[in-house]
Formats: C-alpha cells, structure tokens, sequence
C-alpha cells in the first residue's frame, strides 16, 4: 500500500539554526499538509498546499515557516530560525485530487531544539 | 471557532470487552467529524470520518461511531478489542468548506491481555 514517508525521523539543531523537514507524499495525490504536535498537547494544523500554493495556513504559521514543493516528488517545511518552542512532531500528510479526500498521514519527523 | 475535548486521557480495557472512547466538539453548524488512530512510531490513520447521512458510521478493524447532534458527541466504538488496538485516539472536527481537522487532545488505550 502507497504511504508518506518522511526524513528524518529525528532531527535535533542549535536554537536559531534553520531546518528543513522533506516529506515524500503519495503519489498521485495533490494536496499537501503539515501538522505539529508538541509534546503532550494537541495536533495542530500549519498549512495545506495545492497547485504550488499554499491554500490555507494556520497562526502558528507565521514568516518562519515556507513549504516547497522542489520537484515533482518531494514537499518540504523550512523553519527558518528555530526556536525552543518549535521542538515538536512534525507530520506530513497528503490527499487525493478532491480536498475532501482521505488525508494519509506519514510517520512523523522528531525535532528537538537546544 | 470550533473545538474538540476527549475527557479521558487514558482508558484501559482487557482484551475482548467493549470498548467506547468519548468525542464532544463545539461548533456552530454540523461539522466533519474525524477519528484518527496513532500507533507507536507511526503516522495517524483515519478509522472513521462523518461528513453527512447515516449518523452511525462504519470505519476500518472494526470500529463504528455515531454522531448524536443534541448531544454534540461522536464517540468512538468497537464491540471487542484485540491488542493490536492499544494506540492513541484522535477525534477530530472541520468546518463545512474547510477539510482541515482541529483534533482534540487524545485517549491512550491500554489493552490488558
């Protein structure tokens, strides 16, 4: 069965470095999302992305955050400079062509920030 | 805006009894509604979702969940649990013309043999 991959399961950087999380998603599906959970708290949606643009973003998705589609396989999240706070799980997750389709989830990219 | 509470953080249940995992949300219309199942050092996997119809639902390994509107409730159900279902639950609600989930905060499973 077809699944989202990401690298790389754990990512661990300096307060202030910048970070780039790639996700493999589906691949014949279009849409493209990026979730974080923090430790102990909620899943919460950052941004979804369709047609090489962003279609939706949430507040925690402020200028430090950008989302690529670099080619045609790959969907990356940079952080630009992290910070403490941004140490989460961070999932990618893809859909089929309609956005009310089944979102595949991957398994997830640890980041810690020191 | 809309939200989502599960009020068990835990629930634990031994192998073969019911099972039945609580989801209230708020929102002002009928929303979507989600659940989701994460197994260690896995992705989330949707079980079951609601978008219109039939309120009682049908999923995937055996599981149902029925949305009550008077009670804003879409608690998750299985008849009999295996070992393989101790994961974290997710429930989760969108709003009509977004398909973008707000999830709540959880239920860890725990299967006793």
């Amino acid at each position: 069965e077809p699944e989202v991959t990401q690298t790389p399961s754990h990512q661990v950087t300096q307060m202030g470095q910048e970070v780039i999380l790639r996700c493999v998603p589906i691949s014949n599906h279009l849409y493209f999302y990026w979730y974080r959970q923090i430790l102990g708290q909620k899943v919460e949606f950052l941004v979804s992305f369709y047609n090489n643009e962003i279609s939706e973003k949430s507040e925690i998705f402020d200028d430090q955050f950008s989302v690529e589609r670099p080619d045609g396989s790959n969907f990356t999240l940079k952080i630009r400079s992290t910070k403490l706070e941004d140490s989460a799980m961070y999932f990618c997750a893809s859909s089929e062509p309609r956005a009310t389709d089944t979102q595949y989830f991957g398994p997830g990219t640890r980041l810690t920030v020191l | 805006a809309q939200s989502v509470t599960q009020p068990d953080i835990h629930i634990t249940v031994s192998e073969g009894a019911s099972l039945e995992l609580r989801c209230n949300y708020s929102y002002g219309a009928t929303p979507y509604l989600f659940w989701y199942v994460q197994s260690p050092g896995q992705g989330l996997q949707l079980l079951l979702k609601y978008f219109s119809g039939d309120t009682l639902v049908q999923g995937i390994k055996g599981f149902e969940a029925e949305f009550k509107r008077s009670q804003s409730s879409f608690n998750l159900r299985k008849p009999s649990v295996h070992w393989s279902d101790a994961a974290e639950y997710f429930c989760a609600v969108g709003e009509r013309g977004s398909y973008i989930p707000t999830f709540g905060r959880g239920t860890s499973l725990i299967v006793h043999p």
